[in-house]
């Protein structure tokens, strides 16, 4: 059981450039997320998504783009590259509980993208 | 933004000592987790808090919830060099929230 996967592992891109950082589980986990992780930094939510055809924004989703054609895929998409988004990124996916009051499923997360603008 | 704040943010502790890390909301929780990351590694999810004055433990780990909801801690006794990282607690204000929100961390140092 692979659980989250990402690729690539490590990248460097060029100011203007464009790329799309790959995440996919096994898990069957409808709840799907990105976060980025700067040095020193707690991880910021930058896309969600709660099923495929669904995603929403989180706290710093500029510059960002994502699609969720089937439950297994997530990818980000990085328009631009500007040195800004340099950055770990992590994909995570939980699954849904319902009618289980205030509990909540965990976050299991890939090995992290780490990308460099320069 | 950050819902929640943790404290402190750097923790260097010697081999065999105890040490505490704190997590502070200024609104009620409707649950809060915890999760490790290991130098390099990424996040693993360590246990999960829900009700009110709750209190877990994993060997020398132990979590608690405040009895407002407001705020958790983690004491870790008898600090191991495998302890070493980043403790991070999350939470979603509400318990139908998607979206979970993580503190900065507290980073654990250790010397042997």
């Amino acid at each position: 059981n692979a659980g989250v996967t990402q690729t690539p592992k490590f990248r460097i891109l060029k100011i203007g450039q464009s790329m799309t950082l790959q995440c996919t589980q096994d898990m069957n986990h409808n709840y799907m997320y990105w976060y980025r992780q700067d040095p020193g930094m707690g991880l910021k939510l930058i896309y969600y998504s709660v099923g495929a055809g669904i995603t929403d924004k989180g706290e710093v989703p500029n510059g960002y783009n994502v699609s969720r054609s089937t439950t297994e895929d997530f990818p980000l998409r990085l328009e631009l590259a500007a040195p800004s988004q340099t950055s770990v990124y992590f994909c995570a996916s939980s699954y849904s509980i319902l009618g289980q009051g205030d509990y909540n499923s965990p976050l299991h997360f890939g090995n992290g993208t780490r990308l460099t603008v320069t | 933004g950050q819902q929640v704040m943790q404290i402190p943010q750097y923790q260097h502790v010697q081999e065999g000592e105890d040490f505490t890390t704190y997590c502070n909301s200024s609104t009620t929780l409707s649950n809060i987790q915890w999760y490790k990351q290991r130098p390099g590694g990424h996040p693993v999810f360590l246990i999960q808090l829900v009700k009110s004055g709750e209190v877990k433990k994993q060997k020398r780990l132990t979590f608690q919830f405040g009895e407002a909801k407001k705020n958790s801690s983690l004491h870790i006794t008898a600090t191991q060099t495998t302890d070493v990282g980043t403790y991070f607690c999350a939470v979603r204000p509400r318990s139908n929230d998607y979206k979970l929100s993580f503190g900065a961390g507290t980073t654990v140092t250790v010397r042997a």
